[in-house]
């Protein structure tokens, strides 16, 4: 059975600290992993990976994808308040519209 | 700018109701999905569909029913509702993607909290 498994399951920081967060995957003919960060509703896009090694970066956020130990990682470097949120793993096989997601890491950022 | 808007905020139901929960999108999107989230199981999907009038069973469609007459709107519905059907519903929709170009990405509307009494 295909499935997706993020941890932690929650974690709180200061602000400044640098945050990793993993997602897992167990997911037949994988096609793509994506991370969205969920704050009181709809979650928001922040990155699809497909290839191995290659890092994508938005400001202080950045992912990367390890296809052969199937993991990804998000960090967030010199985190502020904003980015509390529940953070979101996706995975998507080829061939299918579905995606699994994980459970998500709460992030919480104290001032 | 994108856009998937949900019908409902906030609603409460009885049991028993029947529950329409709809949702539309203004992208042109081929693909729309209806997602329930509830504590420590994270989104877990009730039914997508690919096209008007095709449907596809997500991995908990027991107790749900969707329609997809028009290409922008989705509608998901709770024929006969129950208290463990109460949750945070979620809709999103995606193109028909080109992995090139981050054709992946679902964009959700705000969700729907129903509360079934």
């Amino acid at each position: 059975e295909d499935k997706v498994v993020q941890s932690p399951l929650s974690l709180v920081v200061h602000e400044g600290d640098t945050v990793t967060l993993n997602c897992s995957y167990e997911v037949t003919n994988f096609r793509s992993l994506l991370w969205y960060k969920q704050e009181k509703k709809a979650p928001t896009f922040l990155f699809m990976l497909t290839s191995s090694g290659i890092e994508k970066k938005s400001g202080r956020l950045s992912s990367i994808l390890d296809k052969k130990e199937l993991f990804s990682i998000l960090n967030i470097t010199a985190t502020q308040t904003g980015d509390s949120a529940v953070y979101l793993c996706a995975a998507r096989a080829a061939g299918t519209y579905k995606y699994i997601f994980g459970t998500g890491t709460r992030l919480k950022v104290l001032a | 700018d994108v856009k998937v808007t949900q019908s409902s905020r906030y609603l409460v139901k009885r049991t028993g109701e029947k529950v329409f929960l709809e949702c539309v999108q203004d992208m042109d999107h081929e693909n729309m999905f209806w997602y329930r989230q509830d504590p420590g199981l994270g989104l877990r999907l009730i039914y997508f569909s690919y096209d008007v009038k095709m449907k596809e069973k997500g991995d908990i469609p027991e107790g749900y029913s969707v329609s997809r007459e028009k290409k922008e709107r989705f509608s998901l519905i709770l024929e006969s509702a129950s208290t463990n059907q109460t949750s945070m519903y979620l809709c999103a929709s995606s193109p028909t993607s080109d992995v090139r170009n981050n054709g992946d990405e679902q964009f959700f509307g705000p969700g729907t909290r129903l509360t079934v009494l």
